[in-house]
């Protein structure tokens, strides 16, 4: 069963990196497509990227210069390194399994608010 | 502004029926799978209805999907309260990006 938790700190200074972890604790990383999906405040969706346990990435064009996503299958996790950081970056970020062209399951999300 | 288009609401009284659609083009949902989410106050989206018309273990068959072309539809029979939510439809670009809808809010008057 898969239970996904973000982690990572919940306020970012403008221009600086936005950093977030997400841990697998329920099942094995291996075999699936893991994303980042975030929403601002009071709006919608909006998807960030997604790696392969393999290490394959795609990203949202809107995001690709500032987006890195990486895997480390021995701690079952994968991570989100968003460089550059605006309010607008202020968002739930949630992390999700891709499976079958969906997200099956999803993070509780954490709030990332970028301020100085 | 949102690739996938729905409508920003829609309300309707408990036990009716309601639909949200879900409007694209040839090069997403034209060519590729939907999904529906729901994401009740406060919580995660949460998986509804994936390869345009399957409910995963644990949807009751009140909610289905359909898709036609370009456009998609979530309905929802028999409801409840409990059913106030967003919704948002997702599919994928012919560039493996996945897109969201702007989600519709849901009422149950």
């Amino acid at each position: 069963q898969v239970h996904l938790q973000e982690s990572g700190p919940g306020l970012v200074r403008p221009s600086e990196t936005l950093s977030l972890t997400c841990t697998d604790s329920g099942d094995s990383i291996s075999g699936y497509y893991w994303s980042w999906i975030r929403q601002p405040p009071g709006k919608g969706l909006e998807w960030i990227g997604y790696i392969y346990y393999s290490g394959t990435t795609n990203y949202n064009p809107s995001l690709k210069s500032r987006v890195t996503i990486s895997v480390d299958t021995s701690k079952n996790q994968f991570s989100l390194r968003l460089t550059s950081v605006t309010a607008a970056d202020t968002a739930v970020y949630y992390c999700a399994r891709a499976s079958g062209w969906s997200f099956d399951s999803w993070g509780q999300g954490t709030l990332v608010t970028v301020s100085s | 502004q949102s690739v996938l288009t729905q409508p920003p609401s829609v309300s309707a009284a408990p036990g009716q029926k309601v639909t949200i659609n879900c409007s694209g083009s040839s090069s997403n949902i034209g060519d590729n799978h939907v999904s529906w989410y729901q994401q009740l106050p406060g919580t995660a989206p949460k998986l509804l209805i994936y390869g345009n018309n399957k409910r995963p273990s644990g949807i009751p068959d009140r909610f289905s999907g359909s898709k036609s072309g370009t456009s998609a539809t979530l309905g929802i029979t028999g409801l409840q309260t409990g059913d106030e939510a967003d919704y948002y439809c997702g599919t994928w670009d012919n560039s493996l990006s996945a897109l969201f809808g702007g989600g519709t809010k849901l009422t149950v008057l």
